[in-house]
């Protein structure tokens, strides 16, 4: 079993829905991390949370410690939100190291 | 703004040639790290380095070496390349947690296509 658990695999919806994507862990974490890859490879870094909540524009990240459970929320979505979308968590352990979960690719249409 | 600059993006190599995938990063971070990712198996850590000519096997280390001379590169070097290195290839950076966090910066990535 992974160590981080990522769902959906894929997800298709229309342009406009409400979008959430979810990540479970098993182990002890110092943070939780939630990466973004379009197509051609880049990665960039949405958002690290160890608690708690933020937001960055329509995206929202939340964080249970005590349900090892983590959720992306995209609000409003777009068809440039397509990418795939990964968490990761640095473990309280070996923290200068983070494990990925497999991701997930979401396609919004227009 | 962190730049992760990988300074090949596609390259095709002949099966036992030496292969060197360079890094550079303009932060100052002390951590950089190698991964490849592969369809259906997701990002995997090849090496990191958390200082200057230090380094720490990763959970794929078979087939690589890494070397780190200056803090801001970091190399990948495939000593002699087979076709089952064929991947994306991606470095990143950060600095060591409990200075700032550790939000990782990555670079856009090198195919390698080994024939």
């Amino acid at each position: 079993k992974n160590e981080v658990e990522q769902s959906p695999q894929n997800l298709t919806a229309q342009e406009g829905e409400f979008i959430t994507i979810n990540c479970s862990y098993s182990v002890g974490i110092s943070a939780l991390h939630w990466l973004q890859q379009h197509p051609g490879g880049g990665i960039v870094s949405l958002f690290m949370l160890s608690s708690g909540k933020k937001k960055h524009g329509r995206l929202i990240a939340t964080i249970n410690i005590q349900e090892k459970h983590s959720s992306l929320h995209i609000t409003a979505s777009h068809p440039r939100d397509s990418a795939v979308y990964i968490c990761a968590v640095g473990l309280i352990q070996g923290a200068q190291k983070l494990v990925f979960g497999q991701g997930t690719r979401l396609t919004i249409n227009p | 703004d962190v730049k992760v600059t990988q300074s090949s993006r596609y390259l095709v190599k002949r099966t036992g040639e030496k292969v060197f995938l360079e890094c550079v990063q303009d932060m100052d971070h002390e951590n950089m790290f190698w991964y490849r990712q592969d369809p259906g198996l997701g990002l995997r850590l090849i090496y990191f380095s958390y200082d200057v000519k230090m380094k720490e096997k990763g959970d794929i280390p078979e087939g690589y070496s890494v070397s780190r001379e200056k803090k801001e590169r970091f190399s990948l070097i495939l000593e002699s390349a087979s076709t089952n290195q064929t991947s994306m290839y991606l470095c990143a950076s950060s600095l060591p947690i409990g200075l700032g966090g550790n939000t990782i910066y990555f670079g856009e990535g090198s195919w390698l296509t080994v024939v």
